[in-house]
């Protein structure tokens, strides 16, 4: 079965600093996608940055890159110069084919973010 | 990116009763997805809707519990029947949105956040 798993329940940085959440996967599949989302306070599900299992290049938005590294099964988001409504919870998530039409997301645990001045 | 409204944002019920939730998207979609996110815990896909047929369910899901209805391409309910207090949830929907990558990109609504006494 597949599997996502981040380590890091949670995560300090300060503002404008770089920071990695890390992100590692376990499934079977040679064909996958890989998501990284945010979730505010608020509740709502920001997407961020999507990968490719296929995708030759790492995926980047802004100041959102993906580090992905196949071989060792990582997915790791990288957040650039950092702001301090950055400050949430990170969540990746990998797409699990079963047919047609049918895909499933599949999320990890999750990793909060605090951003400090 | 999809516009995604639901409604309630938020409400508090008595055990026993049943809530009704909206979900509203700003174009036709083929699949509607409805998560769970159960406090301080990572999102469960409850069930997948497709437009008149109906919703498949995810192992520990059923449909007495969440009926799901999808009248047209940009609407569903979700109900939550015959609540408990373990049912105080976030409740999100979302939908697929081709992208240029091998897998489509899921974005998600607000949410509903209920509290159940």
């Amino acid at each position: 079965a597949q599997k996502i798993t981040q380590t890091q329940p949670g995560m300090f940085v300060q503002e404008k600093e770089a920071v990695t959440l890390d992100c590692t996967y376990d499934t079977s599949d040679q064909s996958y996608g890989l998501f990284w989302y945010k979730q505010p306070s608020s509740g709502e599900m920001i997407f961020l940055i999507y990968q490719g299992s296929y995708d030759e290049q790492n995926a980047t938005e802004g100041r959102y890159s993906l580090n992905f590294q196949k071989a060792r099964k990582s997915a790791n988001l990288v957040i650039s110069a950092s702001q301090l409504g950055d400050s949430a919870m990170y969540f990746c998530a990998m797409r699990e084919r079963r047919s047609y039409n049918t895909d499933k997301l599949i999320f990890g645990t999750g990793t909060r973010l605090q951003v400090f001045p | 990116s999809a516009v995604i409204s639901q409604k309630p944002s938020r409400d508090i019920c008595q055990r026993g009763t049943s809530l009704t939730i909206q979900c509203q998207v700003d174009s036709q979609v083929t699949m509607m997805f409805w998560y769970r996110q159960q406090p301080g815990q990572s999102l469960t896909l409850i069930a997948t809707a497709n437009q008149g047929s109906e919703a498949t369910y995810e192992s520990g899901f059923v449909i007495d519990k969440f009926p799901i209805s999808r009248p047209n391409l940009t609407f569903s309910t979700l109900t939550v029947s015959n609540m408990s207090p373990e049912d105080s949830s976030i409740y999100l929907c979302s939908v697929d949105r081709p992208s240029q990558g091998a897998y489509n990109e899921q974005f998600f609504g607000p949410g509903t956040r209920l509290t159940v006494l």
